[in-house]
């Protein structure tokens, strides 16, 4: 199974400056049929389902702010939020979809610093 | 609107058997790969089962031989029929509509307890 592991595990930021999140596969998560990164991001609030934020490592999803945004490729990917706000508050997740059973990060919690 | 409601978590005992049901409305399941995703306490994501649209089904290894996904299209309903519980298997259980292979909707979930 592809390991999936973010960095660092805790982060405080202060309002209004730039949050980012790092995923490392432990192999390539590129699809070779289509040139697409099989990778997503998910962020969760306490007592809240994970909720999709990025797909194919770049796609933001409907309705998610343009101050999240996903970049990467292979096996390296990254979540950058731009100006942190309240709200963005939560745990992120990465997940992988290329081969084999699909696995998560094991999170990174991010606060207000 | 597309809403997934899970039902069925509760308590008990190492041994016992539960049967999950996550209810679909806002589209058709037997169309979409239909997966389960658990979390125990305080802890991350793990991927547990899947039926794909032609009705295969695929586990982790965690569960193998104990877990069985199924889904009742006139019900537009998947279940996760699960015997032989463990400690461990103590989570809350979320049903997620696959995309493509990432989950795009969610339901709320519904805790599993294993205790004597």
């Amino acid at each position: 199974d592809i390991v999936m592991t973010q960095s660092p595990d805790s982060l405080a930021v202060s309002l209004g400056e730039r949050a980012t999140i790092n995923c490392k596969s432990s192999q390539s998560v590129l699809d070779n049929s289509n040139n697409k990164n099989c990778l997503a991001w998910y962020q969760q609030k306490p007592g809240q389902p994970p909720k999709l934020l990025i797909y194919w490592a770049s796609t933001r999803q409907s309705g998610v702010p343009d101050r999240f945004s996903g970049s990467g490729s292979g096996t390296d990917f990254t979540l950058t939020i731009s100006s942190l706000q309240t709200e963005d508050v939560a745990v992120y997740f990465c997940q992988h979809y290329s081969s084999g059973p699909p696995t998560f990060g094991q999170g990174t919690k991010l606060e207000i610093k | 609107e597309v809403q997934l409601v899970e039902s069925g978590g509760g308590l008990v005992q190492p041994g016992g058997s539960l049967r999950l049901s996550c209810a679909a409305s806002g589209f058709t399941v037997s169309r979409y790969y239909m997966r389960w995703v658990r979390q125990a306490p305080g802890k991350g994501l793990e991927w547990v089962s899947v039926i794909y649209m032609d009705g295969r089904t695929f586990y982790a290894d965690s569960v193998k031989g104990r877990f069985t996904i199924s889904r009742d299209n006139s019900k537009n309903t998947v279940y996760l029929q699960m015997n032989s519980l463990r400690a461990e298997d103590t989570a809350v259980y979320y049903c997620a509509r696959d995309e493509y292979g990432f989950l795009e909707y969610w339901g709320q979930g519904t805790l599993v307890t294993v205790s004597p």
